[in-house]
């Protein structure tokens, strides 16, 4: 069974630093990996994903994650971050083969200091 | 256009009674799912449809019973509610689970 783990419950960063949002994954062959952001009373909006090919994906708002085969991780980063960017981001990941379902870790609170 | 939209987005019912959420998406996905976020934001997945058959079911109450008419409309039906149900519901639709889901914006259950 799939599973994601992001250790962090909160990360607190100061506005125009870089920030780096974890996340590690658990999955029987290769993976689909995903980061959504959740921003209060709203949705889940998709943010970025891989799927193959170069191990750094770009995404939306100035977001990219980095995939690591070996270390089984996928961490979220932004080189400066936004006051706006506070929100509570969900990494996920699902099996390339058989049903799609996506499993989600339980999230990370981005806050970003002014 | 709204590309899944759940309604209500709110709904406030007693112990006991039987409700329905609805969901429908327009971006002619063919599959669709129920998520269940509980009051710690944690998401659980509860069901999955693809081209109206069930295809995900997880560990999941029996007063639960989701119904797919078409694949653009995935419904959940309630019986007999319960106060550990309150939480947020969320509807997703993707296209084979390849490009990750899209979101409907939740309905926010409280059974009091």
């Amino acid at each position: 069974a799939q599973s994601v783990a992001q250790p962090e419950d909160q990360v607190n960063v100061a506005e125009g630093n870089p920030l780096t949002v974890k996340c590690t994954y658990s999955v029987s062959g290769n993976p689909y990996l995903f980061w959504y952001v959740q921003y209060p009373n709203r949705g889940l909006q998709f943010l970025l994903k891989y799927i193959t090919g170069d191990n750094l994906v770009k995404g939306s708002y100035g977001f990219e994650a980095e995939f690591n085969k070996s270390q089984t991780s996928f961490h979220l980063k932004k080189p400066s971050a936004l006051v706006s960017d506070s929100a509570l981001y969900f990494c996920a990941v699902s099996r390339r083969s058989g049903d799609d379902k996506i499993i989600f870790g339980k999230g990370t609170r981005l806050h970003i200091l002014p | 256009d709204t590309a899944v939209s759940q309604t209500p987005k709110y709904l406030v019912t007693q112990m006991g009674n039987d409700k329905s959420i609805k969901c429908e998406q327009n971006l002619g996905h063919d599959t669709m799912y129920w998520y269940k976020q509980d009051s710690k934001k944690f998401l659980k997945i509860m069901f999955s449809y693809n081209n109206k058959e069930l295809i995900i079911n997880e560990t999941v109450p029996n007063r639960f019973s989701p119904k797919s008419p078409d694949k653009a409309h995935l419904n959940l039906h309630i019986n007999s509610l319960e106060l550990g149900d309150s939480a947020v519901y969320f509807c997703a639709s993707s296209q084979m689970g390849l490009y990750g889901y899209t979101f409907g914006s939740g309905t926010r259950l409280t059974v009091v």
